[in-house]
């Protein structure tokens, strides 16, 4: 069975400063990883993915994820928070053999950014 | 949220009534899921479809069905018998490597 886990249910930075976001993960084989945004009253945006390739992975606004393979996390990070970036963050996973089965989604992470 | 549009965005059910939740995309994707979001649980699968025609029962299955006879639409309805059917309901459909969502409908009950 897959499953995500996201230990933080809140995380505050101050703006500028940078942000981390923690995901960890279990799947029986490879994994596809997923970080999605969520604000208020509106449905979940895509930020970042990792297949394959390169650990560190690049995605919009910003924000990149670290694939650690040994300590099977993804966590999200960015170098400078923006106040614009307070939101709900999920990280999400599915098996790469399992082909188009649902993603199994972690609680969510509330990011605050302070000015 | 491009590609998928969910209807209504806001919607009230009364004691008994069965309410039918739209889910429309226009990416040619085969598979569409359902989730229900409720505040500090994250994403809960409801039901999700791989194919026209077919469909499979999620987590949280009791209260709630599904049809799949376009590939375009899945609809949800949402019965009598889900005795706690506010929440906030997302729609999504995906590709293997990418998974797309609707603006989300908040069902409340009156």
């Amino acid at each position: 069975a897959q499953s995500v886990a996201q230990p933080e249910d809140q995380v505050n930075v101050a703006e500028g400063n940078p942000l981390t976001v923690k995901c960890t993960y279990s799947v029986s084989g490879n994994p596809y990883l997923f970080w999605y945004v969520q604000y208020p009253n509106r449905g979940l945006q895509f930020l970042l993915k990792y297949i394959t390739g390169d650990n560190l992975v690049k995605g919009s606004y910003g924000f990149e994820a670290e694939f650690n393979k040994s300590q099977t996390s993804f966590h999200l990070k960015k170098p400078s928070a923006l106040v614009s970036d307070s939101a709900l963050y999920f990280c999400a996973v599915r098996d790469w053999n399992s082909g188009n089965t649902p993603l199994v989604f972690g609680k969510g992470t509330r990011l605050s950014v302070i000015a | 949220d491009g590609g998928i549009t969910q209807s209504p965005k806001y919607l009230f059910r009364k004691e008994g009534q069965n309410v039918t939740l739209s889910c429309e995309q226009n990416l040619n994707h085969d598979a569409m899921y359902w989730y229900r979001q409720d505040p500090g649980q994250g994403l809960r699968l409801i039901y999700y479809s791989q194919i026209v025609n077919d469909f499979q029962k999620g987590d949280i299955a009791e209260g709630y069905s599904v049809s799949r006879e376009k590939k375009e639409s899945f609809p949800l309805t949402v019965t009598s018998a889900q005795k706690n059917p506010t929440a906030f309901y997302l729609c999504a459909s995906s590709t293997t490597s990418r998974c797309y969502f609707g603006a989300g409908t908040r069902l409340s009950v009156l």
